[in-house]
């Protein structure tokens, strides 16, 4: 069966720390593709990135990093130098290149509460 | 500027009443989606729809149906069966594809009077 799980439920952190969101998934398929997501409090969730099973490369994005490694079956996101617009809560979802539906699996979330 | 909008922000229903909530895209992306989200838990896919006229049950449709008469349009309707209908509503759309991210709109909160 196909889980994404999120274990930290809230996190705080001071202006200017580096935080990271932890994500491990559950999947029997060998194509797969993960997303994180962003939930700022207007509520309307915001796309951050998409990585298919077949590129563990990490990648970067100004002070946004996500690291993937498949042997622990993790796909965690670092924010480095964090400001008060992180402020959010963050998802983590899962797709499964098979199966006859076509829907995201989300984890439940980590609340980031970043203090100026 | 193209996007979803959802309407209206918050919803109050009444016991044995069915509330229909609304949303519209000009993204023109052929799949919309349903997702519920409840406190502290991630979001629930309750329905989507591929192309017009067409439309499968997600994971938790009991309670609740839909509509695609327009590409543009995919309203859901909380039905009195829906016993816990309280949580956040969020309606989706991408292009089709497995690997196509999700655009979404801001939310629908519906609380039971």
């Amino acid at each position: 069966a196909q889980k994404v799980t999120q274990a930290q439920t809230e996190i705080s952190v001071v202006e200017k720390e580096d935080v990271t969101l932890d994500c491990v998934y559950e999947t029997r398929d060998t194509t797969y593709y993960l997303f994180w997501y962003k939930q700022p409090p207007s509520g309307e969730l915001v796309f951050l990135i998409r990585r298919n099973s077949f590129d563990e490369q990490n990648e970067i994005s100004g002070r946004y990093s996500w690291n993937f490694q498949k042997s622990t079956s993790s796909f965690n996101f670092t924010i480095t130098a964090s400001q008060v617009v992180d402020s959010a809560v963050y998802f983590c979802a899962l797709r499964e290149y098979g199966g006859a539906t076509n829907k995201l699996i989300f984890g439940t979330g980590t609340l980031l509460a970043v203090q100026p | 500027d193209g996007g979803i909008t959802q309407s209206p922000k918050y919803l109050f229903r009444k016991e044995g009443q069915n509330v229909t909530l609304s949303c519209e895209q000009n993204l023109n992306h052929d799949a919309m989606y349903w997702y519920r989200q409840d406190p502290g838990q991630g979001l629930r896919l309750i329905y989507y729809s591929q192309i017009v006229n067409d439309f499968q049950k997600g994971d938790i449709a009991e309670g609740y149906s839909v509509s695609r008469e327009k590409k543009e349009s995919f309203p859901l309707t909380v039905t009195s069966a829906q016993k816990n209908p309280t949580a956040f509503y969020l309606c989706a759309s991408s292009t089709t594809g497995v690997s196509e991210k999700l655009f979404f709109g801001s939310g629908t909160q519906l609380s039971v009077l």
